[in-house]
């Protein structure tokens, strides 16, 4: 299992072009989520999905848009990107937390994608 | 006030210290917690679920206070592959996908 993989791993991009990030998982993982994290900080929910063909913004969602077509698939845009969008972004799946009371929900990460904007 | 507070370091201790690390949280509706271990430059893993009466993974405790609202991180008989930073993870509610809260987290250096 390759677990959860991004494409690309490193990238920059000039003032106003676009992008997309590729992001997948082979684990059939209902939820995916795409993060953000600028130096020095946490992490930072951009956009997230519970399944299919589902998508939510998270906590820093302006500039972004995401598509779950597919299960395994969790894609992000930048239409134009802005210096403020240089970061690394990280890719998570996970899977329903088990209604029985168990709260575990582990996140797996992919590798992350830096991406400069200058 | 950030949802989630972690004390950023760095924690510079020698090999065979013990270290703790506390986080606290502002949402007293908190349901689960995590730790996530951070390497330079990678992406952050899990390093132990927290559970309310407190658990242990060999050199690694967690502990909740509800009370108090923090969870703590207790690392014991340090090793130079501790050096990295420690993310602290609440989550609201079990079922809710999109609302963990990372914290900043922890930098912990571990010399010879």
């Amino acid at each position: 299992n390759a677990g959860v993989t991004q494409t690309p791993k490193f990238r920059v991009l000039k003032t106003g072009q676009s992008m997309t990030l590729l992001c997948a998982q082979d684990m059939n993982h209902e939820y995916m989520y795409w993060y953000r994290q600028d130096p020095g900080m946490g992490l930072r929910l951009i956009h997230y999905s519970v399944g299919e063909g589902t998508t939510a913004k998270g906590e820093v969602p302006d500039g972004y848009n995401v598509s779950r077509l597919k299960k395994q698939n969790f894609l992000l845009g930048l239409e134009s990107a802005a210096p403020s969008q240089t970061s690394v972004y990280f890719c998570a799946s996970s899977y329903p937390t088990p209604s029985t009371g168990g709260s575990f929900n582990e996140q797996f990460f992919g590798p992350g994608t830096r991406l400069t904007v200058l | 006030r950030k949802e989630v507070e972690q004390d950023p370091g760095p924690f510079n201790v020698p090999e065979g210290a013990t270290v703790a690390f506390n986080c606290t949280y502002s949402n007293s509706a908190s349901q689960s917690f995590f730790w996530y271990r951070q390497d330079c430059r990678k992406e952050p893993k899990l390093l132990m679920s927290v559970y309310s009466s407190g658990n242990e993974d060999g050199r690694f405790t967690a502990q909740l206070n509800r009370a108090s609202q923090y969870i703590s991180l207790l690392i014991r008989d340090s090793k130079l592959s501790d050096s990295a930073t420690y993310l602290c993870v609440v989550n609201p509610f079990s079922t809710n996908a999109g609302k963990s809260t990372f914290g900043d987290g922890t930098t912990l250096t571990v010399k010879p």
